[in-house]
């Protein structure tokens, strides 16, 4: 079982509509999570952390985190082509005698116009 | 968000030659760095945690005496891949740990595109 998990995708939503991005992760004692967006070409930018069970809103983005269910999501309201990219899920681990991101494979989002 | 840059963007060189690639913090001191390398179509590799002032922490599988870490300062740290071959080519990108902005996280430089011929 992968550490973080998610669906390669590609996720096709119509602009104008919800796009649901999932995330699972193995480790129950991790306490802080992060959704990156990356296009193609380019490298992660960070658009969401959530670290307290429930929802988490910023803008367009909302991010949900069931701790006891291990999951988090995010939800993107109104999708726009310019919100095509891949989400990376991201969950802090403790490794090696040292906190890293743990990163999922990441969910490919495809807003068509 | 943190500034993170990266430098070159872009490089191609010949098999066989060094190339160093620089992450600098540009508005907070990071302690902690990490890089990473991604190949097309593929998800992020961890390749190694940066700490300033001591050795770099590889991961498995990755070769320390091939890729020359240094963090000399809060602000910088330097990726050296040595005698490359056309198998390293690659897009590699840092981050950097930062609590600023409230948050506990990494933030990423644009990325080095490195192609050896």
């Amino acid at each position: 079982q992968k550490e973080v998990e998610q669906n390669s995708g590609p996720l096709s939503v119509p602009e104008g509509a919800i796009a649901s991005l999932n995330c699972t992760y193995s480790d129950r004692g991790s306490q802080s999570f992060f959704w990156y967006r990356q296009y193609s070409g380019k490298s992660p930018e960070l658009i969401m952390f959530i670290y307290s069970n429930g929802d988490k809103e910023d803008g367009r983005f909302t991010a949900q985190l069931n701790k006891a269910s291990q999951y988090v999501s995010l939800l993107i309201r109104d999708s726009q082509p310019s919100d095509s990219a891949t989400y990376l899920c991201a969950v802090k681990g403790y490794r090696d005698s040292s906190y890293k991101l743990i990163f999922g494979s990441g969910t490919r989002l495809l807003v068509r116009p | 968000g943190a500034v993170v840059s990266q430098h070159p963007s872009r490089v191609i060189c010949k098999s066989g030659t060094s190339v160093k690639i620089e992450c600098r913090s540009l508005d907070f001191q990071a302690t902690t760095m990490f890089w990473y390398r991604q190949f097309p179509k593929q998800s992020l590799m961890l390749m190694a945690t940066s700490n300033e002032g001591s050795k770099a922490t590889y991961e498995q599988g990755v070769e320390k005496d091939k890729f020359l870490i240094n963090h000399a300062s809060l602000t910088l740290s330097t990726l050296t891949v040595t005698s490359a071959h056309p198998e390293d080519s690659s897009f590699y990108i840092c981050s950097a740990h930062t609590t600023k902005h409230s948050t506990d996280t990494q933030y990423f430089g644009p990325g080095t595109r490195l192609t050896v011929l």
